[in-house]
């Protein structure tokens, strides 16, 4: 069944930029479903950050869409986050995650996570 | 944005007990509804998916119901297993988002 993997630095420095990768194993990057990302703040809170379609077709949260930046990369199978101007509020554990469902959409798998940490 | 609030925040019982969480949507989302558990350190896993579907893999002691704006997760009889956060989700409209969690723990 498929995998999900994520991977990149814990520690930001404050108005660097925020980059994470996604590796999909055991299934098809193109299988027609949207890669997602979500995070989770220390207080528990999730938020949901966007989506990409393997097209390169993306939807964003309109609180992050300035600063962010999701991609696909069909030769490695794996979908990148980007996330520039960053501050100590988007310190959090970042999940990427599958949409799935044709009709209902619903989050299956989830990645382990990762913590990023935006301190100096 | 849609808001999803939840309740009762946090919840303790004992194991056997009948639990049920409450969702409420700021607005309608018909089915578009799923119930997540996280426990510590583990990333969330989808339980119940469009408001009443079982996924896969989960014991049948989880259910859920409701459509509209109000939504239930109900465990018939809580195992030990079972002591953890849910989260409810509307994926109606973007930007999906998420309730704030209910932490079941023992009483």
């Amino acid at each position: 069944q498929v995998q999900l993997q994520e991977s990149g630095p814990g520690l930001v420095k404050p108005s660097g930029t925020l980059s994470l990768s996604c590796a999909v194993s055991g299934g098809s990057l193109t299988s027609g479903v949207w890669w997602t990302w979500v995070r989770q703040f220390p207080g528990k809170g999730l938020e949901w950050i966007g989506e990409v379609y393997y097209t390169g077709d993306t939807n964003y949260n309109p609180s992050l869409k300035s600063r962010l930046i999701i991609s696909v990369d069909k030769s490695k199978n794996h979908f990148s986050l980007n996330l520039t101007s960053v501050t100590a509020a988007d310190t959090a554990v970042y999940f990427c995650t599958r949409k799935s469902g044709s009709f209902y959409n619903w989050f299956d798998p989830w990645g382990q996570g990762t913590l990023v940490t935006v301190s100096s | 944005d849609i808001q999803m609030t939840q309740s009762p925040s946090p919840l303790s019982a004992s194991v056997g007990d009948r639990v049920t969480i409450t969702c409420r949507a700021s607005q309608y989302v018909s089915k578009y509804v799923n119930w997540y558990q996280q426990k510590l350190g583990a990333a969330p896993r989808l339980l119940i998916f469009a408001a009443s579907s079982l996924q896969s893999g989960v014991p049948s002691r989880f259910s859920g119901a409701g459509s509209g704006t109000d939504f239930t997760l109900a465990i018939s009889s809580l195992q030990p297993e079972d002591f953890a956060t849910y989260y409810c989700q509307q994926s109606y409209r973007f930007p999906f988002t998420f309730g704030p969690g209910t932490k079941v723990h023992l009483k």
